[in-house]
């Protein structure tokens, strides 16, 4: 079975410093992997993938984030926070039983402090 | 381009009435159809899930179902809703059953059982 770890379940910076969250995934599959935002009552927003193309994935809003295989993680930075960067940011697998589901980590609430 | 609806966007419903939420997809064909719920202060919880017309599975035991009376439209409904069925509700659509597929997340529904 595939699973998500996303570590803390907040995270705190300060605006202009480095946005780390981190996510751990289990599959006995090559992974397709995703990382959304949520903003205060709002659906979900596509922030990047990775399929396998390349392992430094590149997204919207200076979002990045690298596949690394050895150790099964995909954490999501970003160089410089904005206040803007305020919400809840999900990682996610994509499951093998070729229903499409996704299955998501718990979240992790970003605070940006001015 | 596709866009997903849901309504209604906020809803406040007594103990033990029926519930019908819809979720509509409009500019692509036969999409998988997803609804989740986000419980306050939890994560993304998959309720139902289908690929195709008349299609319905279900990932938890609950007195929720869902229909699917057509291709690009997702009823969540129930005959009596409890407390415990308050949360945020979204409806999500993929362009296919592999995992290597992002879902798309419509704005949500409030629901607040009291």
């Amino acid at each position: 079975a595939q699973s998500v770890t996303q570590l803390g379940s907040h995270v705190s910076v300060s605006e202009g410093a480095l946005v780390l969250l981190r996510c751990n995934y289990s599959s006995s599959v090559p992974p397709y992997l995703f990382w959304y935002v949520q903003y205060p009552n709002q659906g979900l927003q596509l922030l990047l993938k990775y399929t396998s193309a390349a392992t430094l994935v590149k997204g919207i809003n200076g979002f990045e984030a690298e596949f690394k295989k050895s150790e099964t993680s995909f954490h999501l930075t970003k160089p410089s926070a904005h206040m803007s960067d305020a919400a809840e940011y999900f990682c996610a697998v994509g499951d093998s039983s070729n229903t499409g589901k996704l299955i998501f980590g718990q979240g992790t609430t970003l605070q940006v402090k001015p | 381009s596709q866009t997903i609806h849901q309504w209604p966007a906020t809803l406040v419903q007594p103990v033990g009435s029926p519930l019908s939420l819809e979720c509509t997809v409009e500019g692509t064909s036969n999409p998988n159809l997803y609804w989740y719920r986000q419980a306050a202060g939890r994560g993304l919880q998959l309720l139902f899930y289908s690929v195709g017309i008349g299609q319905i599975s279900s990932e938890v035991p609950q007195n929720l179902s869902a229909s699917r009376p057509q291709d690009r439209q997702f009823i969540l409904s129930s005959k009596k809703l409890l407390l415990s069925d308050s949360g945020f509700y979204l409806c999500a659509w993929s362009v296919g059953v592999s995992g290597r597929y992002e879902q798309y997340f419509g704005p949500g529904t409030r629901l607040t059982v009291t």
